[in-house]
Protein backbone atom coordinates (compact mmCIF):
# COMPACT_ATOMS: atom_id res chain seq x y z
CA UNK A 1 0.00 0.00 0.00
CA UNK A 2 1.25 3.48 -0.69
CA UNK A 3 1.47 5.80 2.01
CA UNK A 4 3.96 8.43 4.28
CA UNK A 5 5.67 6.55 7.59
CA UNK A 6 6.56 8.91 9.93
CA UNK A 7 9.16 7.86 12.27
CA UNK A 8 9.56 7.38 15.59
CA UNK A 9 5.70 8.22 16.74
CA UNK A 10 6.74 9.34 20.04
CA UNK A 11 10.60 11.54 20.60
CA UNK A 12 12.24 12.86 23.88
CA UNK A 13 15.21 14.68 23.65
CA UNK A 14 17.00 17.18 26.06
CA UNK A 15 16.74 20.79 25.71
CA UNK A 16 19.47 22.11 23.81
CA UNK A 17 19.79 19.09 21.21
CA UNK A 18 18.97 18.58 17.78
CA UNK A 19 16.71 16.10 16.75
CA UNK A 20 15.81 14.54 12.77
CA UNK A 21 12.42 13.35 12.45
CA UNK A 22 11.76 11.01 9.66
CA UNK A 23 9.16 11.54 6.84
CA UNK A 24 9.21 8.51 3.75
CA UNK A 25 6.86 8.52 1.31
CA UNK A 26 6.28 5.82 -1.52
CA UNK A 27 3.42 7.81 -3.45
CA UNK A 28 5.60 9.13 -6.34
CA UNK A 29 4.40 12.29 -4.83
CA UNK A 30 6.80 15.74 -5.84
CA UNK A 31 5.45 17.91 -3.41
CA UNK A 32 6.46 17.12 0.72
CA UNK A 33 5.48 19.10 3.31
CA UNK A 34 5.98 20.03 7.17
CA UNK A 35 3.44 21.35 9.40
CA UNK A 36 3.70 22.15 13.46
CA UNK A 37 0.31 21.59 15.63
CA UNK A 38 0.19 22.81 19.21
CA UNK A 39 -2.33 21.44 21.79
CA UNK A 40 -5.88 22.71 20.50
CA UNK A 41 -4.12 24.79 17.47
CA UNK A 42 -4.44 24.30 14.10
CA UNK A 43 -1.62 23.49 11.75
CA UNK A 44 1.69 25.93 11.05
CA UNK A 45 4.05 25.54 7.92
CA UNK A 46 7.05 24.94 8.36
CA UNK A 47 9.15 23.96 5.33
CA UNK A 48 7.92 22.37 2.08
CA UNK A 49 9.81 21.29 -0.84
CA UNK A 50 8.08 21.01 -4.73
CA UNK A 51 10.81 19.03 -6.21
CA UNK A 52 14.21 16.86 -4.80
CA UNK A 53 17.06 19.48 -3.71
CA UNK A 54 14.71 22.45 -3.65
CA UNK A 55 13.06 23.56 -0.70
CA UNK A 56 11.06 26.86 0.67
CA UNK A 57 10.54 28.04 4.07
CA UNK A 58 6.81 28.43 5.61
CA UNK A 59 5.51 30.60 8.19
CA UNK A 60 7.65 28.95 10.98
CA UNK A 61 10.74 28.21 9.53
CA UNK A 62 13.36 29.62 12.41
CA UNK A 63 14.98 27.12 14.35
CA UNK A 64 14.25 24.38 11.59
CA UNK A 65 16.38 23.10 8.86
CA UNK A 66 15.12 20.58 6.25
CA UNK A 67 17.28 18.38 2.76
CA UNK A 68 15.40 17.14 0.18
CA UNK A 69 17.89 14.71 -1.23
CA UNK A 70 15.65 11.87 -2.34
CA UNK A 71 11.63 12.48 -4.24
CA UNK A 72 10.89 9.67 -1.32
CA UNK A 73 12.34 11.54 1.59
CA UNK A 74 11.95 15.21 3.53
CA UNK A 75 13.57 14.82 7.08
CA UNK A 76 13.27 17.52 9.47
CA UNK A 77 15.42 18.66 11.84
CA UNK A 78 14.50 20.54 14.81
CA UNK A 79 17.77 22.65 16.15
CA UNK A 80 18.64 23.66 19.67
CA UNK A 81 17.57 27.50 18.31
CA UNK A 82 14.14 26.17 18.29
CA UNK A 83 13.29 27.94 21.38
CA UNK A 84 9.62 26.13 22.01
CA UNK A 85 10.01 22.68 19.95
CA UNK A 86 8.11 20.35 22.31
CA UNK A 87 4.92 19.73 19.47
CA UNK A 88 3.20 17.47 16.90
CA UNK A 89 5.27 17.11 13.97
CA UNK A 90 2.79 16.47 10.44
CA UNK A 91 4.41 15.50 7.38
CA UNK A 92 1.86 15.93 3.87
CA UNK A 93 2.12 14.96 0.49
CA UNK A 94 0.68 15.73 -2.98
CA UNK A 95 1.13 15.71 -6.17
CA UNK A 96 1.84 18.61 -8.16
CA UNK A 97 -0.18 20.32 -10.64
CA UNK A 98 -3.75 19.15 -9.75
CA UNK A 99 -5.89 20.33 -6.60
CA UNK A 100 -5.91 16.35 -5.50
CA UNK A 101 -5.72 17.70 -1.99
CA UNK A 102 -2.88 16.66 0.64
CA UNK A 103 -1.83 13.12 1.98
CA UNK A 104 -0.62 13.19 5.74
CA UNK A 105 1.46 10.64 7.83
CA UNK A 106 0.31 9.85 11.04
CA UNK A 107 2.50 12.33 12.93
CA UNK A 108 5.47 12.69 15.28
CA UNK A 109 5.22 13.89 19.19
CA UNK A 110 8.08 15.34 19.60
CA UNK A 111 8.97 16.36 23.84
CA UNK A 112 11.51 18.17 24.85
CA UNK A 113 12.64 17.80 28.46
CA UNK B 1 -4.48 36.96 0.90
CA UNK B 2 -6.82 33.39 0.30
CA UNK B 3 -8.05 31.75 3.68
CA UNK B 4 -10.74 29.94 4.91
CA UNK B 5 -12.97 31.31 8.78
CA UNK B 6 -13.89 27.76 10.26
CA UNK B 7 -16.52 28.69 13.23
CA UNK B 8 -14.83 28.40 16.60
CA UNK B 9 -15.58 25.16 18.87
CA UNK B 10 -15.49 23.24 21.01
CA UNK B 11 -18.81 22.06 19.82
CA UNK B 12 -20.76 19.43 21.72
CA UNK B 13 -23.41 17.53 20.72
CA UNK B 14 -25.19 14.52 21.79
CA UNK B 15 -25.48 11.32 19.67
CA UNK B 16 -27.75 11.29 16.57
CA UNK B 17 -28.02 15.13 16.79
CA UNK B 18 -27.62 16.87 13.53
CA UNK B 19 -23.74 18.66 12.69
CA UNK B 20 -22.98 21.52 11.30
CA UNK B 21 -19.47 23.22 10.92
CA UNK B 22 -19.82 27.01 9.00
CA UNK B 23 -16.43 27.13 6.79
CA UNK B 24 -16.12 30.57 4.38
CA UNK B 25 -13.52 31.07 2.04
CA UNK B 26 -11.67 34.25 0.81
CA UNK B 27 -9.75 33.74 -2.51
CA UNK B 28 -8.59 35.60 -5.75
CA UNK B 29 -9.72 33.16 -8.10
CA UNK B 30 -11.52 29.76 -7.83
CA UNK B 31 -10.63 27.30 -5.48
CA UNK B 32 -11.30 23.90 -4.50
CA UNK B 33 -12.47 23.04 -1.08
CA UNK B 34 -11.59 20.70 1.19
CA UNK B 35 -12.72 18.74 4.68
CA UNK B 36 -10.36 16.96 6.79
CA UNK B 37 -10.81 15.50 9.72
CA UNK B 38 -8.10 14.30 12.64
CA UNK B 39 -8.84 11.50 15.31
CA UNK B 40 -6.98 12.06 18.37
CA UNK B 41 -3.03 11.36 18.53
CA UNK B 42 -3.26 11.19 14.14
CA UNK B 43 -2.59 12.61 11.12
CA UNK B 44 -5.56 14.46 9.35
CA UNK B 45 -7.57 12.26 6.52
CA UNK B 46 -9.51 13.82 3.79
CA UNK B 47 -12.84 13.73 4.32
CA UNK B 48 -14.75 15.52 1.60
CA UNK B 49 -13.75 17.77 -1.63
CA UNK B 50 -15.25 19.56 -4.08
CA UNK B 51 -13.76 21.52 -7.03
CA UNK B 52 -15.88 23.85 -8.44
CA UNK B 53 -19.12 26.02 -7.87
CA UNK B 54 -22.18 23.73 -6.55
CA UNK B 55 -20.66 20.38 -6.30
CA UNK B 56 -21.23 18.55 -3.22
CA UNK B 57 -18.42 16.63 -1.43
CA UNK B 58 -19.69 13.54 0.47
CA UNK B 59 -18.15 10.86 2.46
CA UNK B 60 -18.82 8.73 5.83
CA UNK B 61 -22.73 10.54 6.08
CA UNK B 62 -20.88 13.84 5.99
CA UNK B 63 -21.85 16.97 3.22
CA UNK B 64 -20.40 19.95 2.10
CA UNK B 65 -22.18 22.21 -0.60
CA UNK B 66 -19.35 24.67 -2.72
CA UNK B 67 -21.43 28.12 -2.50
CA UNK B 68 -19.42 30.60 -4.34
CA UNK B 69 -22.24 33.37 -4.09
CA UNK B 70 -21.87 32.94 -0.49
CA UNK B 71 -18.08 31.91 -0.97
CA UNK B 72 -18.78 29.23 2.18
CA UNK B 73 -18.41 25.26 2.32
CA UNK B 74 -20.06 24.40 5.45
CA UNK B 75 -19.84 20.81 6.62
CA UNK B 76 -22.92 19.17 7.61
CA UNK B 77 -24.05 15.45 9.05
CA UNK B 78 -27.47 14.61 9.88
CA UNK B 79 -26.71 12.26 13.12
CA UNK B 80 -23.99 12.08 14.21
CA UNK B 81 -21.88 8.95 16.56
CA UNK B 82 -19.40 8.61 19.20
CA UNK B 83 -16.78 7.55 16.66
CA UNK B 84 -17.31 11.33 14.64
CA UNK B 85 -15.81 12.90 17.85
CA UNK B 86 -12.25 14.85 16.09
CA UNK B 87 -11.06 17.97 14.71
CA UNK B 88 -12.47 19.10 11.63
CA UNK B 89 -10.37 21.46 9.48
CA UNK B 90 -11.67 23.34 6.32
CA UNK B 91 -8.88 24.44 3.51
CA UNK B 92 -8.44 25.46 0.15
CA UNK B 93 -6.18 25.73 -2.56
CA UNK B 94 -6.47 27.64 -6.02
CA UNK B 95 -5.82 26.02 -9.64
CA UNK B 96 -2.47 25.51 -10.12
CA UNK B 97 -1.00 26.00 -6.57
CA UNK B 98 -1.44 22.81 -4.68
CA UNK B 99 -0.60 24.70 -1.32
CA UNK B 100 -3.02 24.24 1.06
CA UNK B 101 -4.65 26.93 3.42
CA UNK B 102 -6.27 25.43 6.60
CA UNK B 103 -8.66 27.08 8.79
CA UNK B 104 -8.49 27.01 12.15
CA UNK B 105 -9.92 23.60 13.40
CA UNK B 106 -13.25 22.60 15.02
CA UNK B 107 -13.01 20.58 17.89
CA UNK B 108 -16.25 18.29 18.21
CA UNK B 109 -17.18 16.07 21.01
CA UNK B 110 -20.29 13.73 20.78
CA UNK B 111 -21.83 12.29 24.05
CA UNK B 112 -23.33 8.75 24.65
Amino acid sequence: DGGITQSPKYLFRKEGQNVTLSCEQNLNHDAMYWYRQDPGQGLRLIYYSQIVNDFQKGDIAEGYSVSREKKESFPLTVTSAQKNPTAFYLCATSPTGTNYGYTFGSGTRLTVV
Amino acid sequence: GDSVTQMEGPVTLSEEAFLTINCTYTATGYPSLFWYVQYPGEGLQLLLKATKADDKGSNKGFEATYRKETTSFHLEKGSVQVSDSAVYFCALSLLNDYKLSFGAGTTVTVRA
